[in-house]
């Protein structure tokens, strides 16, 4: 059964058109994350909510932005997308600290 | 496009023989840590943990081990099959943050 799930699986956007993409969890946990992962790299941590409690990255660039606006719900948003920002985007959950975090399948977003 | 990525340590392995994947973690402070296998196009699945009061833990077919003294993390894949083959990351985080780190990440390569 689906856990997290991650809508759209891939997304064509055009630069600097912005995209948003969504996240939605079953397992009513408290803490969701954002990741963006290159290819051949380890996922790069974004932002994460505790309930609605935002946290950034303090790398994490001003065209990025995030809203939870409910616990199921959380969605990246990105405002003017380059070509490096083409990526897989994970979002992931845990229940609290130091729990086991899941992710979600991802979305491949591919910029024009 | 997606900037060129770095190159992932790999390790092939013949099928049948056991895997080891090791991973050296950085905070000391860290007291749990995650195993995740990540095939090509999907998000991070979760593989096996283990807390920090502990030296070993095992799962079906996998073993963690974790030495706290020199911070070194290693997953055992026994009788490795092909499905096996993907990229195994390691994960820490520790009880006063909700921040989980990542290794670089090991591609595993199983030959027939």
């Amino acid at each position: 059964d689906a856990m997290v799930i991650q809508n759209p699986r891939y997304q064509v956007t055009q630069f600097g058109k912005p995209v948003t993409l969504s996240c939605s969890q079953t397992l009513n946990h408290n803490v969701m994350y954002w990741y963006q992962q290159k290819s051949s790299q380890a996922p790069k941590l974004l932002f994460h909510y505790y309930d609605k409690d935002f946290n950034n990255e303090a790398d994490t660039p001003d065209n990025f932005q995030s809203r939870r606006p409910n616990t199921s719900f959380c969605f990246l948003d990105i405002r003017s997308p380059g070509l490096g920002d083409a990526a897989m985007y994970l979002c992931a959950t845990s229940s609290t600290s130091a729990e086991t975090q899941y992710f979600g399948p991802g979305t491949r977003l591919l910029v024009l | 496009g997606e900037s060129v990525g770095l190159h992932l340590p790999t390790l092939s392995v013949q099928e049948g023989d056991n895997s080891i994947i090791n991973c050296a973690y950085s905070n000391s402070a860290s007291d749990y840590f995650i195993w995740y296998k990540q095939e090509s196009g999907k998000g991070p699945q979760f593989i096996i943990d283990i807390r920090s009061n502990m030296d070993k833990r095992q799962g079906q077919r996998v073993t963690v081990l974790l030495n706290k003294t020199v911070k070194h993390l290693s997953l055992q894949i026994a009788a490795t099959q092909p499905g096996d083959s993907a990229v195994y990351f390691c994960a820490e985080t520790d009880s006063g943050t909700y921040k989980y780190i990542f290794g670089t990440g090991t591609r595993l390569k199983v030959l027939a």
